[in-house]
Protein backbone atom coordinates (compact mmCIF):
# COMPACT_ATOMS: atom_id res chain seq x y z
CA UNK A 1 0.00 0.00 0.00
CA UNK A 2 3.11 2.07 -0.80
CA UNK A 3 1.86 6.15 -1.55
CA UNK A 4 4.15 6.77 -3.69
CA UNK A 5 6.89 4.05 -5.81
CA UNK A 6 9.33 4.03 -7.72
CA UNK A 7 11.07 1.58 -10.06
CA UNK A 8 14.05 1.19 -10.28
CA UNK A 9 15.11 1.55 -7.09
CA UNK A 10 19.13 1.11 -8.18
CA UNK A 11 20.27 1.68 -11.95
CA UNK A 12 23.72 1.26 -12.91
CA UNK A 13 24.31 1.86 -16.56
CA UNK A 14 26.95 3.03 -18.80
CA UNK A 15 27.43 6.54 -20.59
CA UNK A 16 25.56 6.85 -23.41
CA UNK A 17 22.80 4.76 -22.72
CA UNK A 18 18.96 5.63 -22.57
CA UNK A 19 17.03 4.51 -19.44
CA UNK A 20 13.31 4.92 -18.08
CA UNK A 21 12.24 5.62 -14.34
CA UNK A 22 8.95 4.62 -13.30
CA UNK A 23 6.85 6.34 -10.77
CA UNK A 24 2.99 6.14 -9.19
CA UNK A 25 1.29 7.36 -6.71
CA UNK A 26 -2.07 5.90 -5.34
CA UNK A 27 -2.98 8.57 -3.70
CA UNK A 28 -5.20 9.84 -5.97
CA UNK A 29 -3.08 13.24 -5.89
CA UNK A 30 -3.29 15.79 -9.45
CA UNK A 31 0.13 16.88 -9.20
CA UNK A 32 3.44 15.27 -9.53
CA UNK A 33 6.85 15.91 -9.38
CA UNK A 34 10.28 14.74 -10.42
CA UNK A 35 13.43 15.82 -7.89
CA UNK A 36 16.92 15.43 -8.47
CA UNK A 37 19.58 14.89 -5.46
CA UNK A 38 23.02 15.13 -6.11
CA UNK A 39 25.87 13.89 -4.55
CA UNK A 40 25.60 16.88 -1.54
CA UNK A 41 21.96 16.09 -1.02
CA UNK A 42 21.03 19.26 -2.71
CA UNK A 43 17.53 18.33 -4.13
CA UNK A 44 16.14 20.81 -7.00
CA UNK A 45 13.32 20.62 -8.89
CA UNK A 46 13.48 19.12 -12.77
CA UNK A 47 9.72 18.84 -13.78
CA UNK A 48 5.80 19.12 -12.01
CA UNK A 49 2.58 17.84 -13.78
CA UNK A 50 -0.88 18.39 -12.84
CA UNK A 51 -3.06 16.75 -14.16
CA UNK A 52 -1.26 14.97 -17.21
CA UNK A 53 -0.12 18.59 -18.14
CA UNK A 54 3.66 19.81 -17.76
CA UNK A 55 3.66 22.64 -15.24
CA UNK A 56 6.86 23.31 -14.46
CA UNK A 57 9.94 22.76 -16.53
CA UNK A 58 12.82 23.77 -15.07
CA UNK A 59 16.46 24.53 -16.71
CA UNK A 60 17.12 20.61 -17.53
CA UNK A 61 18.56 18.98 -20.50
CA UNK A 62 16.88 17.81 -23.24
CA UNK A 63 17.97 14.45 -23.17
CA UNK A 64 15.14 14.69 -19.79
CA UNK A 65 12.07 13.57 -21.17
CA UNK A 66 9.12 13.07 -18.83
CA UNK A 67 5.76 11.60 -19.65
CA UNK A 68 2.31 11.31 -17.87
CA UNK A 69 0.16 8.45 -19.51
CA UNK A 70 -2.66 9.48 -16.59
CA UNK A 71 -2.65 11.07 -13.69
CA UNK A 72 -1.23 8.52 -11.15
CA UNK A 73 1.96 7.94 -12.98
CA UNK A 74 5.41 9.99 -14.08
CA UNK A 75 7.95 8.64 -15.81
CA UNK A 76 11.08 10.14 -16.70
CA UNK A 77 13.25 8.85 -19.45
CA UNK A 78 16.93 10.01 -19.61
CA UNK A 79 18.68 9.63 -23.21
CA UNK A 80 22.14 9.77 -24.05
CA UNK A 81 23.20 9.42 -20.14
CA UNK A 82 26.40 11.34 -19.13
CA UNK A 83 28.36 11.12 -15.72
CA UNK A 84 27.19 13.91 -14.23
CA UNK A 85 23.37 12.75 -14.66
CA UNK A 86 24.48 10.01 -11.35
CA UNK A 87 22.24 11.02 -8.12
CA UNK A 88 19.14 10.34 -6.65
CA UNK A 89 15.90 11.09 -8.66
CA UNK A 90 12.52 11.57 -6.73
CA UNK A 91 9.30 11.48 -7.70
CA UNK A 92 6.65 13.62 -4.97
CA UNK A 93 3.23 13.91 -5.59
CA UNK A 94 0.79 16.65 -3.99
CA UNK A 95 -3.40 17.42 -4.09
CA UNK A 96 -2.80 20.51 -5.17
CA UNK A 97 -0.74 23.31 -4.72
CA UNK A 98 1.06 24.46 -2.16
CA UNK A 99 0.26 21.35 0.33
CA UNK A 100 2.18 18.59 1.28
CA UNK A 101 4.14 16.66 -0.73
CA UNK A 102 4.93 13.08 -0.39
CA UNK A 103 7.69 11.75 -1.62
CA UNK A 104 8.83 8.40 -3.25
CA UNK A 105 11.50 5.91 -2.37
CA UNK A 106 14.50 7.30 -4.84
CA UNK A 107 15.70 5.93 -7.02
CA UNK A 108 19.51 6.03 -7.20
CA UNK A 109 21.34 6.06 -10.96
CA UNK A 110 24.76 5.55 -11.50
CA UNK A 111 26.74 6.24 -14.80
CA UNK A 112 30.16 4.97 -15.46
CA UNK B 1 12.12 34.30 -6.20
CA UNK B 2 12.05 32.05 -3.31
CA UNK B 3 15.23 31.13 -1.26
CA UNK B 4 15.81 29.19 1.78
CA UNK B 5 19.00 29.25 3.75
CA UNK B 6 20.03 26.62 6.38
CA UNK B 7 22.80 27.70 8.55
CA UNK B 8 24.90 24.55 9.34
CA UNK B 9 25.51 22.09 7.43
CA UNK B 10 26.41 20.14 10.04
CA UNK B 11 24.51 19.80 13.72
CA UNK B 12 25.91 17.13 16.44
CA UNK B 13 24.20 17.50 19.49
CA UNK B 14 23.94 14.81 22.39
CA UNK B 15 21.28 12.84 23.37
CA UNK B 16 18.45 14.56 25.66
CA UNK B 17 20.14 17.71 24.20
CA UNK B 18 18.02 20.42 22.71
CA UNK B 19 17.99 20.42 18.56
CA UNK B 20 17.57 23.51 16.95
CA UNK B 21 18.42 23.68 12.91
CA UNK B 22 18.08 26.91 11.65
CA UNK B 23 16.37 28.37 8.43
CA UNK B 24 15.98 31.75 7.29
CA UNK B 25 13.80 32.12 3.94
CA UNK B 26 13.66 34.83 1.81
CA UNK B 27 10.88 35.84 -0.20
CA UNK B 28 8.89 38.68 -2.09
CA UNK B 29 4.91 37.04 -1.09
CA UNK B 30 3.48 35.34 1.80
CA UNK B 31 5.13 31.41 2.28
CA UNK B 32 4.61 28.01 2.86
CA UNK B 33 6.92 26.87 4.28
CA UNK B 34 7.77 22.88 5.21
CA UNK B 35 10.26 21.09 7.20
CA UNK B 36 11.46 17.43 5.86
CA UNK B 37 13.40 14.64 7.61
CA UNK B 38 15.26 12.32 5.28
CA UNK B 39 16.64 8.87 7.06
CA UNK B 40 19.51 7.04 5.17
CA UNK B 41 18.92 5.99 2.03
CA UNK B 42 14.88 6.95 2.27
CA UNK B 43 12.94 9.58 0.39
CA UNK B 44 11.61 12.91 2.54
CA UNK B 45 8.84 12.88 4.77
CA UNK B 46 6.74 15.69 5.86
CA UNK B 47 8.08 16.56 9.88
CA UNK B 48 5.43 19.79 9.83
CA UNK B 49 4.30 23.16 7.93
CA UNK B 50 3.57 26.66 8.05
CA UNK B 51 0.45 27.88 6.10
CA UNK B 52 -0.62 31.08 7.52
CA UNK B 53 -2.43 29.85 10.57
CA UNK B 54 -0.67 29.58 13.70
CA UNK B 55 2.98 30.66 13.57
CA UNK B 56 4.06 27.94 16.28
CA UNK B 57 3.61 24.48 14.47
CA UNK B 58 3.57 21.24 16.06
CA UNK B 59 5.03 17.98 13.86
CA UNK B 60 5.60 14.43 14.37
CA UNK B 61 8.58 13.24 16.64
CA UNK B 62 8.12 15.64 19.24
CA UNK B 63 9.50 18.52 16.66
CA UNK B 64 8.07 22.05 16.32
CA UNK B 65 8.92 25.31 14.37
CA UNK B 66 7.88 28.93 14.62
CA UNK B 67 7.52 30.92 11.78
CA UNK B 68 9.14 34.96 12.93
CA UNK B 69 8.15 37.00 9.71
CA UNK B 70 10.45 40.09 11.29
CA UNK B 71 13.30 37.51 11.11
CA UNK B 72 12.43 35.67 8.22
CA UNK B 73 12.95 32.71 9.97
CA UNK B 74 11.64 29.20 10.75
CA UNK B 75 13.86 27.57 12.98
CA UNK B 76 13.42 23.77 13.84
CA UNK B 77 13.60 22.58 17.31
CA UNK B 78 13.21 19.27 19.45
CA UNK B 79 13.40 19.81 23.53
CA UNK B 80 15.62 16.41 23.76
CA UNK B 81 16.92 14.70 20.72
CA UNK B 82 16.53 11.01 20.21
CA UNK B 83 19.21 8.30 18.43
CA UNK B 84 16.41 8.26 16.24
CA UNK B 85 16.74 11.85 15.26
CA UNK B 86 20.07 11.46 12.88
CA UNK B 87 19.00 12.35 9.84
CA UNK B 88 19.06 15.04 7.17
CA UNK B 89 16.41 17.91 7.66
CA UNK B 90 15.87 20.22 4.72
CA UNK B 91 13.66 23.65 4.99
CA UNK B 92 12.16 24.34 1.90
CA UNK B 93 9.63 27.65 1.02
CA UNK B 94 6.79 28.07 -1.66
CA UNK B 95 4.93 31.09 -2.47
CA UNK B 96 1.14 31.62 -1.10
CA UNK B 97 -1.04 31.44 -4.02
CA UNK B 98 1.52 31.30 -6.67
CA UNK B 99 3.25 28.64 -8.63
CA UNK B 100 3.58 25.34 -7.19
CA UNK B 101 7.38 24.98 -7.16
CA UNK B 102 8.98 23.95 -3.95
CA UNK B 103 12.61 24.99 -3.33
CA UNK B 104 14.69 23.50 -0.94
CA UNK B 105 17.45 24.79 1.67
CA UNK B 106 20.92 22.87 1.30
CA UNK B 107 20.02 20.55 4.28
CA UNK B 108 21.57 20.24 7.80
CA UNK B 109 22.49 16.67 8.63
CA UNK B 110 21.69 16.23 12.40
CA UNK B 111 24.16 13.71 14.19
CA UNK B 112 23.19 12.65 18.19
CA UNK B 113 26.11 11.41 20.09
CA UNK B 114 25.10 8.74 22.91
Amino acid sequence: DTAVSQTPKYLVTQMGNDKSIKCEQNLGHDTMYWYKQDSKKFLKIMFSYNNKELIINETVPNRFSPKSPDKAHLNLHINSLELGDSAVYFCASCRQAQETQYFGPGTRLLVL
Amino acid sequence: AQSVTQLGSHVSVSEGALVLLRCNYSSSVPPYLFWYVQYPNQGLQLLLKYTSAATLVKGINGFEAEFKKSETSFHLTKPSAHMSDAAEYFCAVTPQGGSEKLVFGKGTKLTVNP
